[in-house]
């Protein structure tokens, strides 16, 4: 079973700080992506990597794709109340059908 | 464009009773659906997924079964509910061959 550990867990700052959210696996994908989800709705994709070393930007989000597409980071600059939510990647193996989802970051940005 | 709808948004069931809950996508042909199930606040696990209709793979042994009997329907049935079946169960859609995955809104299911 393939598995993506995401740290931490839990992060709870204030606003205007900076914060990285990190996704961890034994195993290579051929792509990543990353999600956000809010109370009682269904995850958005923000993003998907697929280059190894691969970095894409998105506003005041920054997504990196681990050069050996093992594992990925979520860098977020001057964070906002309305970043508040659970953060999810997700990988793709080349041969798959099937995602396979990491732990989740619980983030709560505080005004 | 795509949309996915799923039905009912909230549901309460008491124990032992039948559940369906559907899926449906438009804007598209032929996609690889699936099933999740979320913990409070936590991560997804995958259920069901399918690739055609008919053609339905389960990735964990559970009281709940999957159909695909159109090409963009996909129902999530149970004969009987269980305490443990409560959960936030959400439906998704990709494009073989592409890497986006898409969700639907949810369906709060409480079993009582």
């Amino acid at each position: 079973t393939q598995l993506l550990e995401q740290s931490p867990q839990f992060l709870s700052i204030q606003e205007g700080e900076n914060l990285t959210v990190y996704c961890n696996s034994s195993s290579v994908f051929s792509s990543l992506q990353w999600y956000r989800q809010e109370p009682g709705e269904g995850p958005v994709l923000l993003v998907t990597v697929v280059t190894g070393g691969e970095v894409k930007k998105l506003k005041r989000l920054t997504f990196q794709f681990g050069d050996a597409r093992k594992d990925s980071s979520l860098h977020i600059t001057a964070a906002q109340p309305g970043d508040t939510g659970l953060y999810l990647c997700a990988g793709l193996q080349s041969s798959g059908d099937k995602l396979t989802f990491g732990t989740g970051t619980r983030l709560a940005v505080r005004p | 464009s795509q949309t996915i709808h799923q039905w009912p948004a909230t549901l309460v069931q008491p124990v032992g009773s039948p559940l369906s809950l559907e899926c449906t996508v438009e804007g598209t042909s032929n996609p690889n659906l699936y099933w999740y199930r979320q913990a409070a606040g936590r991560g997804l696990q995958l259920l069901f997924y399918s690739v055609g209709i008919g053609q339905i793979s389960s990735e964990v042994p559970q009281n709940l079964s999957a159909s695909r009997p159109q090409d963009r329907q996909f129902i999530l049935s149970s004969k009987k509910l269980l305490l443990s079946d409560s959960g936030f169960y959400l439906c998704a859609w990709r494009h073989r061959g592409t890497y986006e995955q898409y969700f639907g809104p949810g369906t709060r299911l409480t079993v009582t």
